[in-house]
């Protein structure tokens, strides 16, 4: 089972709206990334972090989310203002060496 | 930049036959190459992985082989099962830090 916790399951937010996912990587992996996958299951890279700090960030990630992933604390993604477009399943995943772990995501819905 | 392609979307099959999905990649790097699982509304989970070229690695019945030579680790498997319904996807990372590039998946549906 995966031992990367993602919450909530499932989020429905309004247009323009502020949605806001966590994550909890698996213990003792310093690297984290957060996917987008589409409805047709098609995955985009979003953003990741070694540790704390962001190491690769598409465009679209820098200008209309939030990311951090503070020491003690669930890394988190955050949607400024949702778009239709935005819906999807948004999976976090941790890494130790080359092997990625992925959680079971957030569906967000955006009406 | 580094790639991954998998030719076929969906995949259709009677239960004990063999498959094989498609595989292919682009990098000028030293590939890490994995076969994730999908099931519906379940996380991806890593099927197989390597980086050792002309190597077959296995799990759960399914086994790839990494050819450098030709930029592919295709996934086979000799019988599938009902419970092997699900999404496969090529993945391809360079180093510990660097992103997973996906392909685009292969639908797997076995039928009885």
């Amino acid at each position: 089972n995966s031992k990367v916790i993602q919450t909530p399951r499932y989020l429905v937010k309004g247009q323009g709206q502020k949605a806001k996912m966590r994550c909890i990587p698996e213990k003792g992996h310093p690297v984290v990334f957060w996917y987008q996958q589409n409805k047709n299951n098609e995955f985009k890279f979003l953003i990741n972090f070694q540790n704390q700090e962001v190491l690769q960030q598409i465009d679209m990630t820098e200008k209309r989310f939030s990311a951090e992933c503070p020491s003690n604390s669930p890394c988190s993604l955050e949607i400024q203002s949702s778009e239709a477009g935005d819906s999807a399943l948004y999976l976090c995943a941790s890494s130790l060496h080359t092997e990625v772990f992925f959680g079971k995501g957030t569906r967000l819905t955006v009406v | 930049g580094d790639s991954v392609t998998q030719t076929e979307g969906l995949v259709t099959l009677t239960k004990g036959l063999p498959v094989m999905l498609n595989c292919t990649y682009q990098t000028t790097y030293s590939p890490f190459l994995f076969w994730y699982v999908q099931h519906l509304n379940e996380a991806p989970k890593l099927l197989l992985k390597s980086s050792t070229d002309n190597k077959r690695t296995e799990h759960q019945g399914f086994y790839a082989t990494l050819h450098k030579s030709s930029s592919s680790f295709h996934l086979q498997k000799s019988s599938v099962q009902l419970s092997d319904s699900a999404l496969y996807f090529c993945a391809l990372r360079v180093s510990n830090y660097n992103v997973l590039y996906f392909g685009s998946g292969t639908k797997l549906t076995v039928e009885p």
